[in-house]
């Protein structure tokens, strides 16, 4: 597809349980963006990865979340012991680049609602 | 706090009208701007940017102006329609150009 391809859009698990949300970004894009949007709320930045690395982690609420994008494209956020508070939507984004000369502009992904029961 | 948010949480309008949504801002030394556009069960969507050496940028339909001098700026729509209506964030983006969302305002356009 030509857009940001997520999955999966919707995951209901239990407190407590690990969680996997992939994220599939636009082909060429370098930089990949996580945010998450609980109801009501703008999207709040997770974690950026420009290729394989993450330039930028400082979003993530605890060491219970992390994220990998091994080869530069497809990007895995990892939850682990989830708990009723992690419910929200997680939002990836991808971009051409970031800084400097780059537009800036992000393409965001549909999101995966996950639910912690 | 945030260092990006709205004034007014929903702002309804008739078909044809102009819309203006408001967004200030708290962080003087940010230096791009971008607004979003969030319709109902999908991801944002980029409407406009702006950077700090300009204080307005036109669109198809749409319109942005930054004040640095109060730190605010605000997204103009033309004649708004109904397929104008959803969630309305302003982004404030850093050297880094992550950007960092406000809380967003619901545009309502009444047919």
């Amino acid at each position: 597809g030509a857009g940001v391809s997520q999955t999966p859009s919707n995951k209901v698990t239990e407190k407590g349980k690990y969680v996997e949300l992939r994220c599939d970004p636009i082909s060429g894009h370098t930089a990949l963006y996580w945010y998450r949007q609980s109801l009501g709320q703008g999207p709040e930045f997770l974690i950026y990865f420009q290729g394989t690395g993450a330039a930028d982690d400082s979003g993530l609420p605890n060491d219970r979340f992390f994220a990998v994008r091994p080869e530069g494209s497809v990007s895995t956020l990892k939850i682990q012991r989830t708990e009723r508070g992690d419910s929200a939507v997680y939002l990836c984004a991808s971009s051409l680049s970031s800084g400097g000369a780059g537009t800036g502009e992000l393409f965001f992904g549909e999101g995966s609602r996950l639910t912690v029961l | 706090g945030e260092s990006v948010g709205l004034h007014l949480p929903t702002l309804s309008v008739q078909e044809g009208d102009n819309s203006i949504i408001n967004c200030a801002y708290s962080n003087s030394a940010s230096d791009y701007f971008i607004w979003y556009k969030q319709e109902s069960g999908k991801g944002p969507q980029f409407i406009i940017d702006i950077r700090s050496n300009m204080d307005k940028r036109q669109g198809q339909r749409v319109t942005v102006l930054l004040n640095k001098t109060v730190k605010h700026l605000s997204l103009q729509i033309a004649a708004t329609q109904p397929g104008d209506s959803a969630v309305y964030f302003c982004a404030e983006g850093g050297g880094s150009y992550i950007p960092t969302f406000g809380r967003g305002t619901s545009l309502i356009v009444h047919p």
